[in-house]
């Protein structure tokens, strides 16, 4: 498997700009996490889905931040408007959880976000 | 509040030698531990886990230690090598392995291990 996938590796957009990031996670997975990377709060989850429906949006800072998982093999995080203090690593994870100790979430390599 | 902490932001240990990574947490439900590792300008990878009704669990190089009591757990490495220079994460979850549907991980800050040659 081509493990999960995120685009664009690198965005840098001026403040004030829409900015959309995308994620296809693992086939047959069927819960996806959106998650943010800074320096100051490390690792923190944002917003994630099970079968496409969105189940925990506590994390997602601000209403200037949506997400949605039109199917099964997409999902897009969406900042509107943009502002310098988003600029993080955002990263997107999925996961088949089945109860076993060797249940995980896998990340894909990360969008790192530059909001000038 | 941080429910889960890493209280040690870098550690940097002598090739050969053993590493020990530390995480505290507050949250008495949380019954799933999973240590990540991370390489700059990649994804976390999993490496290892310890659910709350075991105390150890082994893996090759890498050891879990889970002190329930004392709200900590700990990550060794023995023998450390220089590929283990890495940013590493510890995770937890108060649902996932007792069969509960909820599958969200809260992280700690991360530890930076820097393995000298």
């Amino acid at each position: 498997d081509a493990g999960v996938i995120q685009s664009p590796r690198h965005e840098v957009t001026e403040m004030g700009q829409e900015v959309t990031l995308r994620c296809k996670p693992i086939s047959g997975h069927d819960y996806l996490f959106w998650y943010r990377q800074t320096m100051m709060r490390g690792l923190e989850l944002l917003i994630y889905f099970n079968n496409n429906v969105p189940i925990d949006d506590s994390g997602m800072p601000e209403d200037r931040f949506s997400a949605k998982m039109p199917n099964a093999s997409f999902s897009t995080l969406k900042i509107q408007p943009s502002e310098p203090r988003d600029s993080a690593v955002y990263f997107c994870a999925s996961s088949n959880p089945t109860g076993q100790i060797t249940d995980t979430q896998y990340f894909g390599p990360g969008t790192r976000l530059t909001v000038l | 509040d941080q429910q889960v902490k890493q209280n040690s932001p870098s550690l940097s240990v002598q090739e050969g030698r053993i590493s020990i990574l530390n995480c505290d947490y507050t949250n008495s439900m949380f019954d799933y531990f999973l240590w990540y590792k991370k390489y700059p300008a990649e994804g976390p990878t999993f490496l290892i886990s310890i659910s709350s009704i075991k105390d150890k669990n082994e893996d090759g190089r890498f050891t879990v230690f889970l002190n329930k009591s004392a709200k900590h757990l700990s990550l060794h490495i023995v023998p450390s090598q220089p590929g283990d220079s890495a940013v590493y994460f510890c995770a937890a979850s108060d649902g996932w392995y007792s069969g509960g549907s909820n599958y969200k991980l809260t992280f700690g800050k991360g530890t930076l291990l820097t393995v000298n040659p």
